[in-house]
């Protein structure tokens, strides 16, 4: 595979269930980021990985929490969402905090 | 606060028309880039510029900096063009700062 891949592409989950999306980049990127596109919202930042370390918090709810093993995955574990998290979820990686590749998103349904 | 904003809001063309879409930012920024998202929600990336013109085939775009805004020019519109055009900025630190976007609609 090339580029950003995610998955899944879609996930429905209930308020209590605990999941994970997972996101790998193949382009030899050093940085990694989590955004999330709600309906009729700009997209907005919710974590950046620099070499694996965290950078960013944008103010995100605990329920979301992001792991990043190395510079070619990054995850992001859900659990006890609620309805208003639903939206579509993208993971992006640059080189050097340049040029940003997104991957085709997740679409997540909390229900 | 810091902004980014496009207009129009929307644009509906007939096939094979010119289109010309804006992005104004309040401040100095690092990093400018144009995307398309499909349908299917996935951000294709156009153009890396935060300064100067690009072509790419029958899209170009031009960023003034000292002026702060950027333009994407798209010629002989098809289609596959349909979809929402996003300009992003980063102004000096991680955060990529998007627009809230031009739904462009092309006619047959």
């Amino acid at each position: 595979e090339t580029g950003v891949t995610q998955t899944p592409r879609h996930l429905v989950m209930g308020m209590t269930n605990k999941k994970s999306l997972k996101c790998e980049q193949h382009l030899g990127h050093n940085a990694m980021y989590w955004y999330k596109q709600s309906a009729k919202k700009p997209l907005e930042l919710m974590f950046v990985y620099s070499l694996e370390e965290r950078v960013e918090n944008n103010s995100v709810p605990s329920r979301f929490s992001p792991e990043c093993p190395n510079s070619s995955h990054l995850f992001l574990h859900l659990h006890t969402l609620q309805p208003e998290d639903s939206a579509l979820y993208l993971c992006a990686s640059s080189l050097d905090r340049r040029e940003q590749y997104f991957g085709p998103g997740t679409r997540l349904t909390v229900t | 606060g810091i902004q980014v904003e496009q207009s129009p809001p929307d644009l509906i063309l007939q096939e094979g028309a010119n289109s010309t879409l804006r992005c104004n930012f309040s401040d100095s920024v690092n990093n400018l880039q144009w995307f398309h998202q499909n349908p299917w929600g996935q951000l294709i990336n156009l153009f890396y510029i935060p300064s100067g013109t690009k072509q790419n085939g029958r899209l170009s775009a031009t960023t003034v900096a000292t002026e702060r805004y950027s333009l994407l020019y798209i010629s002989s519109s098809q289609t596959t063009d349909s979809g929402v055009y996003f300009c992003a900025v980063n102004f000096g630190n991680e955060k990529l700062t998007f627009g809230t976007g031009t739904r462009l609609t092309i006619i047959p």
